[in-house]
């Protein structure tokens, strides 16, 4: 399976900044990567896909690059709904993985 | 409202089986290939298993291969999970997901179900 390796695990920021997560592939996978936001006892939300593709209803603030094995998701203007934990995901093929999560604090 | 809701957990023990279901509404469910993901207690998320919209495709995490068997229903708008010989560490909150182009990624999440292998 190609495994997902998010960094860093926790970051701590304040309302206002730019924040940058990083997922990086165990192996080439293009750009088959999702970007989710995950709330505590909630379901996830979809953000980005194919790399840097905004979902529909999802803020401009957040947005995604990269290719192959190293992609990151940047969020230019943090917002107090914004505190919570993103995954990204690899859906080249089955079976689809996901890295561990980056939980985002307020500082 | 599109929406997509799983039932069907619970405790179970080692060894024993559940059927989980995730009924559609709102959408054409049978033009979208589903997936079943779990999370495990303050764990991340993990995929489990997933269905073409036609059901004639499956696939499934090596995990659960050949314990678990998705299904779906598409005249009653319906996903399934089946799972048997449950472990331990099967216990999670499953979610069922939809997939919005086929290709992957999931636009449209259930609020999951919790199963709970113990004795």
């Amino acid at each position: 399976d190609i495994q997902m390796t998010q960094s860093p695990s926790t970051l701590s920021a304040s309302v206002g900044d730019r924040v940058t997560i990083t997922c990086r592939a165990s192996q080439s996978i293009s750009r088959w990567l999702a970007w989710y936001q995950q709330k505590p006892g909630k379901a996830p939300k979809l953000l980005i896909y194919e790399a840097s593709s905004l979902q529909s209803g999802v803020p401009s603030r957040f947005s995604g690059s990269g290719s192959g094995t190293e992609f990151t998701l940047t969020i230019s203007t943090l917002q107090p709904d914004d505190f919570a934990t993103y995954l990204c995901q690899q859906y080249k093929g089955y079976a689809y993985t996901f890295g561990q999560g980056t939980k985002l604090e307020i500082k | 409202e599109v929406q997509l809701l799983e039932s069907g957990g619970g405790l179970v023990q080692p060894g024993g089986s559940l059927r989980l279901s995730c009924a559609a509404s709102g959408l054409t469910f049978s033009t979208y290939a589903m997936s079943w993901v779990r999370q495990a207690p303050g764990k991340g998320l993990y995929w489990v298993s997933g269905i073409t919209g036609s059901g004639g495709s499956k696939y499934y995490a090596d995990s659960v291969q050949g314990r678990f068997t998705i299904s779906r229903d598409n005249s009653k708008n319906t996903l399934y999970l089946q799972m048997n010989s449950l472990r331990a560490e099967d216990t999670a909150v499953y979610y069922c997901a939809k997939d919005l182009r086929g290709v992957g990624y999931f636009d449209l999440w259930g609020r999951g179900t919790l199963v709970t292998v113990s004795s």
